[in-house]
């Protein structure tokens, strides 16, 4: 039981760097989402997607980029890392077509850009 | 815009006590409500769920009722276990597409013995 999968757990960047944080949902859910935790501040929608080729931006997209190019995976861009974008990292998944269906969580990717 | 409002933490209380973590919401139309649980170094997990007005949503001792009137889910437990340390999350399923949800800040739980 897999389920969701974001890799890596942790990361350490310098300003202006790049990476990609990968996540991976085997429930062949068409719903997918990318929050960002920050201490005190709940979580924040970054960006989601209701299914493959279809991305839309969430509350705080600014600085990240998405794509959705299989119903398994949703790749989160960081192209110029900045220090704001220090954070816990959560990918979720849920399948429902109505609203409220239940999401799955992955493990988190630990974030920070020095 | 939909909003949640959680009480703050930490909350520590000793095993076995009662245990209740407030919770209030902003949203237009009728959303549903979530409690989620987050453990140490996991990512959240849904605890229980009410998708109508004056509904239950009951899990692992845990209660909370859909409050239209006090707009309000209010979370409850009558005997915590050390085991329930944790921080929980109150959300709401918004009236708009994607099945989004907005979360409120978590409230830090410790139960000591």
């Amino acid at each position: 039981n897999a389920g969701v999968t974001q890799t890596p757990k942790f990361r350490i960047l310098k300003i202006g760097q790049s990476m990609t944080l990968q996540c991976t949902q085997d429930m062949n859910h068409n719903y997918m989402y990318w929050y960002r935790q920050d201490p005190g501040m709940g979580l924040k929608l970054i960006y989601y997607s209701v299914g493959a080729g279809i991305t839309d931006k969430g509350e705080v997209p600014n600085g990240y980029n998405v794509s959705r190019s299989t119903t398994e995976d949703f790749p989160l861009r960081l192209e110029l890392a900045a220090p704001s974008q220090t954070s816990v990292y959560f990918c979720a998944s849920s399948g429902g077509q109505r609203e409220g269906s239940k999401l799955f969580f992955g493990s988190g990717t630990q974030l920070s850009v020095l | 815009g939909d909003s949640v409002t959680q009480m703050e933490g930490p909350v520590t209380l000793s095993e076995e006590a009662f245990l209740t973590i407030n919770c209030t919401y902003t949203a237009t139309g009728y959303p549903s409500l979530f409690w989620y649980v987050q453990y140490p170094g996991e990512g959240l997990q849904l605890l229980l769920k009410a998708t109508k007005a004056d509904d239950k949503g009951s899990n692992k001792g845990f209660e909370a009722t859909y409050r239209k009137e006090t707009t309000s889910f209010h979370l409850e437990k009558g005997s915590v276990q050390v085991s329930d340390s944790a921080v929980y999350f109150c959300a709401l399923g918004g009236a708009g597409g994607g099945n989004k949800l907005t979360f409120g800040t978590g409230t830090q739980l410790k139960v000591e013995l």
